[in-house]
């Protein structure tokens, strides 16, 4: 068990690039979660995929961010024309659905910070 | 409304000494799960230990157990005969409802630093 991979660690653009983060899920995880956390706070739920399909969006998941999960394994987050406001560590999470058990704890990878200039 | 709520931002505590991280929470579903992370300067969240709402006893994962009071919505963690490496933030979180639930919902953090 590898665990919860996400790439790159840290990047850094100019306001108003894209930029994509790459996550690999534990590899018998069919559930896959991104966050955003900003300085001092706790993590925000951005989004969460079960196997390809994406279930639920927050509000915070403004039309300038997309994810997709194409083959149900690995997962991208894309942030087009990006905003100072964007600034944050984005962490993605994995988690197993067995049977009824809708409790699995969600573990994380190191998280991708990025920093908008 | 809050639904994850951490009263205490930093906490000193002396090693070795036994420390209770407070958090309670707030939900009208009967099924729920409440988690603690642990979350060192490095970044990484590191899951600690999980109570389920249904659960009768309260969780124990090595030096760490849940103080669960359902009654109270209160669900403190607790951690025994502290180490210097426990120094870090960590989370209370809750996820509500049944097997279509699976956003967490966390807290602000308390940041905890151990004295030598």
């Amino acid at each position: 068990d590898t665990g919860v991979s996400q790439d790159p660690r840290h990047k850094i653009t100019k306001r108003g690039q894209n930029v994509t983060f790459r996550c690999d899920p534990i590899s018998e995880h069919n559930r896959l979660y991104w966050y955003r956390q900003t300085l001092g706070q706790g993590p925000e739920f951005l989004t969460y995929f079960q196997n390809e399909a994406q279930l639920e969006k927050s509000r915070l998941l403004s039309d300038r961010f997309s994810a997709e999960r194409p083959k149900g394994s690995f997962s991208t987050l894309e942030i087009q024309r990006t905003e100072q406001g964007d600034s944050a560590m984005y962490l993605c999470a994995s988690s197993s659905q067995r049977g009824l058990d809708s409790n699995q704890p969600q573990h994380f990878g190191d998280g991708t910070r990025l920093s908008i200039l | 409304a809050q639904k994850i709520t951490q009263t205490q931002p930093g906490m000193f505590v002396q090693e070795k000494e036994a420390v209770t991280l407070d958090c309670t929470y707030d939900t009208s579903d009967p099924s729920y799960g409440l988690f603690w992370y642990k979350q060192p300067s490095s970044g990484e969240m590191i899951f600690l230990i999980y109570q389920g709402s249904y659960d009768q006893q309260n969780a124990t994962e090595g030096r760490y157990s849940l103080n669960f009071q359902k009654a109270r919505k209160s669900a403190n963690l607790v951690i025994s005969a502290s180490q210097l490496g426990d120094s870090a933030m960590y989370f209370c979180a809750m996820r509500e409802g049944g097997s279509s639930a699976s956003k967490i919902i966390f807290g602000s953090g308390t940041r905890l630093s151990i004295r030598p």
